[in-house]
């Protein structure tokens, strides 16, 4: 069975850092591409980011372009999202959702077969 | 890409026949799949590719359509059933979801 657990969330101050991370388990690791997606409050998704199963392939939505950085680390099987200066409109449950493609270059990336619980994100002074 | 549902509210009844329509700005072909959300949970793969169910979907949901208009279909709704379906195109690796349909209670 597919799991991933998000960790990381909390309350920060606008333009604070905050880093995220989601620990899979259930398939192998290095075979899909692993993605961000967040919701702020009661609105719908967006895709923040994405990067590719093998090699280092990674992709931004332009809302965070500059400003977050996605690593993984294959032998831990955890994904990162690190998160600089915040904004109030960062504000969002962050999900860390597994891709059903590779994400090899620009192709293989789908849709998404599996879903953290999500982790909330809060920037307010 | 683009993309927009209709309705973005939806009262329906038990037993109801329910239609989302999800149009893109752009042609997507087939590369469209369909989530389910429920209050304070993550959303749930419902379809891909236009019209796939992964198994454990119930038969009662169905997706058609190509290009730029797509739809999702419960032909009988039922209790478990109310909740917020997003379409989301996967045609690039810059993924996006439509707004969202809150399908009620009647």
């Amino acid at each position: 069975e597919v799991q991933l657990l998000e960790s990381g969330g909390g309350l920060v101050q606008p333009g604070g850092s905050l880093r995220l991370s989601c620990v899979a388990s259930g398939f192998t690791f290095t075979d899909y591409a692993m993605n961000w997606v967040r919701q702020a409050p009661g609105k719908g998704l967006e895709w923040v980011s994405g990067f590719s199963g093998r090699g280092t392939n990674t992709y931004y939505a332009d809302s965070v372009k500059g400003r977050v950085t996605i690593s993984r680390d294959n032998s831990k099987n955890t994904l990162y999202l690190q998160m600089h200066s915040l904004r109030a409109e960062d504000t969002a449950i962050y999900y860390c959702a597994k891709d059903t493609g590779s994400g090899v270059g620009a192709l293989g990336w789908y849709y998404f077969d599996s879903w953290g619980q999500g982790t909330l994100v809060t920037v307010s002074s | 890409i683009q993309m927009t549902q209709s309705p973005s509210t939806l009262s329906a009844s038990v037993g109801d026949r329910v239609t989302i329509t999800c149009r893109a700005s752009q042609s997507v072909s087939n590369w469209l799949a369909w989530y389910q959300q429920k209050p304070g949970k993550a959303p749930k793969l419902l379809i891909h590719k236009a019209s796939s169910l992964p198994s454990g979907v119930p038969s009662r949901f169905s997706g058609s359509g190509s290009g730029t208009e797509f739809t999702l279909t419960i032909s009988s709704l039922q209790p478990d059933d109310f909740a917020t379906y997003y379409c989301q195109q996967y045609n690039s690796y810059s993924r996006t979801f439509g707004q969202g349909t809150k399908v009620e209670i009647k």
